[in-house]
């Protein structure tokens, strides 16, 4: 069983730009979520998905941050423009069942906003 | 609201050490409390967990046990090798709300 996919693995942009991130989930698993380190710190969460739909968009910092989920298979989060604190590494991960079931995660995609 | 704090890193001990990396928690309700570890070049994987008070979480000879009284959940292992250095994760979730809040992480290293 493939796990967790995540492209790229390293983005450079220039602040300003527009990076787009994407997560290819776990076959089957309807529960897709999106967290980030930002320089050293602790893993924040984002986001949410169950299928298509976004069941906590909480973390999400601001309105330059979109996630999308169409036919509630792969992920991408688009960063529009880019800010230097966006820097960090974004993980994703995924799960079958809410509630007790483990959280399988991605390698991450290193953002580095010049 | 929930927070995790971890014992600040990094660690570095010798190959056959016993480690512990320190783990307490706030939450609101009754959490669940996982370890995750890094491996380099590779994403996070749960290591062990623990569900209600007591529960004693342990794999590949690491163990952690869910304190209640003291809010903690610390990791441990008798005899450590180069093989485990790595960045650990300690982090909850509470029932009804899945998402994971996490500590800084812990880099350890193992030497030879």
């Amino acid at each position: 069983e493939a796990g967790v996919t995540q492209f790229p693995s390293h983005s450079v942009i220039e602040k300003g730009q527009t990076v787009t991130l994407r997560c290819d989930p776990i076959s089957g698993h309807d529960n897709l979520y999106w967290y980030r380190r930002v320089m050293g710190k602790e893993i924040k969460f984002l986001l949410h998905f169950v299928k298509e739909s976004k069941q906590d968009e909480s973390g999400m910092p601001n309105n330059r941050f979109l996630a999308e989920r169409t036919g509630g298979t792969y992920s991408t989060l688009k960063v529009q423009p880019a800010e230097l604190e966006d820097s960090g590494v974004y993980f994703c991960a995924s799960s079958r069942v809410k509630y007790t079931d483990t959280q399988y995660f991605g390698p991450g995609t290193r953002l580095t906003v010049l | 609201g929930n927070s995790v704090t971890q014992m600040e890193g990094p660690v570095t001990l010798s190959e056959e050490a016993f480690l512990t990396i320190n783990c307490t928690y706030t939450a609101t309700g009754y959490p669940s409390l996982f370890w995750y570890v890094q491996y380099p070049g590779e994403g996070l994987q749960l290591l062990l967990k623990a569900t209600k008070a007591d529960d004693k979480g342990s794999n590949k000879g690491f163990e952690a046990t869910y304190r209640k009284e003291t809010t903690s959940f610390h990791l441990e292992k008798g005899s450590v090798q180069v093989s485990d250095s790595a960045v650990y994760f300690c982090a909850l979730s509470e029932f009804g709300n899945e998402k994971l809040t996490f500590g800084t992480g812990t880099r350890l290293t193992i030497i030879p």
